[in-house]
């Protein structure tokens, strides 16, 4: 069955970097695009950037460029995704999800990877 | 930032029938087809309608999708006490290169 298992809980603080993982399984990692989506506490859906496992290439929203980088790890059919120069307000629950295309409905997610920032 | 606007709650009682709407502009639903999810309190999201009306495996029928010009919306047929939950529309943006979602819609069972 398809799985999406992200990396633990993380507390940094402001201007540090954290690196999210998230381990797929029961697919062809290169087949489909990963996104990533995070969620503040008690807020809504905000969409991070999309990732190519196959060919490598990424778009990241425009607020996050610069702070944003998608990579994987093909042979372990891994996304990474690092998070730069945090602030209090990147505190949220980081999602990876996957879609067949770039544009694609996400139709399997991880489970969340809760990242809090503060001093 | 949320470009797609929902209403924030939406509630009917055991067995009625809710609609849920979702605005957005040119660049995103105009243009593009539209996705549902349902999220259950502490839970990842779940994809529920994509391509604005179809449903994957295993989603009942309860649900429906539908799209015209530039909005969506999401039909619950048959109301039961686990549908309680947050449900979000998305599409995907020429202007962004990338998704957006709407602001949530929280659906009070009664």
């Amino acid at each position: 069955q398809v799985q999406l298992v992200q990396s633990g809980a993380e507390v940094k603080k402001p201007g540090a970097s954290v690196k999210v993982s998230c381990k797929t399984s029961g697919y062809t990692f290169t087949v489909y695009y990963i996104h990533w989506v995070r969620q503040a506490p008690g807020q809504g859906l905000e969409w991070l950037g999309w990732f190519n496992p196959n060919t490598g290439s990424t778009n990241s929203a425009p607020k996050f460029q610069g702070r944003v980088t998608m990579t994987r790890a093909t042979s372990i059919s891994t996304a990474y995704m690092e998070f730069t120069r945090l602030r209090s307000d990147d505190t949220a629950v980081y999602y990876c999800a996957r879609s067949m295309s770039y544009f694609g409905g996400f139709d399997y997610w991880g489970q969340g990877t809760l990242v809090t920032v503060y001093s | 930032q949320s470009v797609l606007t929902q209403p924030p709650s939406a509630s009917g009682t055991p067995g009625q029938r809710v609609t849920i709407s979702c605005s957005g502009s040119y660049s995103n639903i105009g243009s593009n087809t539209v996705n549902w999810y349902q999220q259950l309190p502490g839970t990842a999201p779940k994809l529920l309608i994509y391509s604005s009306d179809q449903r994957p495996s295993g989603v009942p029928d309860r649900f429906s999708g539908s799209q015209s010009g530039s909005s969506a919306s999401l039909a619950i047929s048959g109301l039961q006490s686990e549908d309680e939950a947050d449900y979000y529309c998305a599409s995907w943006d020429d202007s962004l290169n990338g998704p957006v979602f709407g602001t949530g819609t929280k659906v009070t069972v009664l």
